[in-house]
């Protein structure tokens, strides 16, 4: 257990519609990163913030947007979603180098 | 931008015997490359990380080496057991406590 956690584990849903991921980060961790794991693509870095605000931005798509809370936890939304978005999300978190993964959401777009 | 490739992309190795993953990156600015392994529907885990200004770091059964000058780092595991079978991915960080650029990863598989 990295200490980073992640809701909803699944989540199915049509074309069209619009849903929240959820991440926690170890305590203390004040970077949170998001990552998309798709058959064809990999492991594709998405967004960062740190302590709040956003600090990089990787291949991310205008229809998907971030942010992190006072309480340090983050949320990914993704709108207009596509078949094409059917992937596994991951958030990971670090205070220094090392990042740390939580078990992602699963999200099925039909 | 960084780029990162790995191979190879599946490894068959017998329980005892070693295996060796490579990786090059292109951005001579990159100065942090940690290893991860994924079992099947799992979180990445990381399992050793190197930083540019060392060559090489062991922990138990496993060691990474860096060659900066060739812009390649190597993952290496001894006494391979079946439960080290997993997809392995190496990274970068182009300038540290930012984002990582993932490789393709590479499937080991360990027979007994």
């Amino acid at each position: 257990d990295s200490g980073v956690t992640q809701t909803p584990k699944h989540l199915i849903t049509a074309t069209g519609q619009r849903v929240t991921l959820r991440c926690s980060p170890r305590s203390g961790d004040l970077s949170v990163y998001w990552y998309q794991q798709s058959l064809d693509q990999g492991l594709q870095f998405l967004i960062q913030y740190y302590n709040g605000e956003e600090r990089a931005k990787g291949n991310i798509l205008e229809r998907f947007s971030a942010q992190q809370f006072p309480d340090l936890h983050s949320e990914l939304n993704l709108s207009s979603l596509e078949l094409g978005d059917s992937a596994l999300y991951f958030c990971a978190s670090s205070v220094g180098y090392e990042q740390f993964f939580g078990p992602g959401t699963r999200l099925t777009v039909l | 931008g960084e780029n990162v490739e790995q191979h190879p992309s599946t490894l068959s190795v017998q329980e005892g015997d070693s295996a060796v993953i490579k990786c090059t990156y292109s951005d001579s600015a990159s100065n942090y490359f940690p290893w991860y392994k994924q079992e099947l529907g799992k979180r990445p885990q990381l399992i050793i990380d190197i930083r540019s200004n060392v060559g090489e770091k062991k922990d138990q059964r496993i060691a990474v080496t860096l060659n900066k000058t060739a812009k390649h780092f190597s993952l290496h595991i001894t006494e391979t057991q079946p439960e080290d079978s997993a997809v392995y991915f190496c990274a970068a960080s182009p300038t540290g406590f930012q984002k990582l650029v993932f490789g393709t990863g590479t499937r080991l598989l360990v027979s007994p």
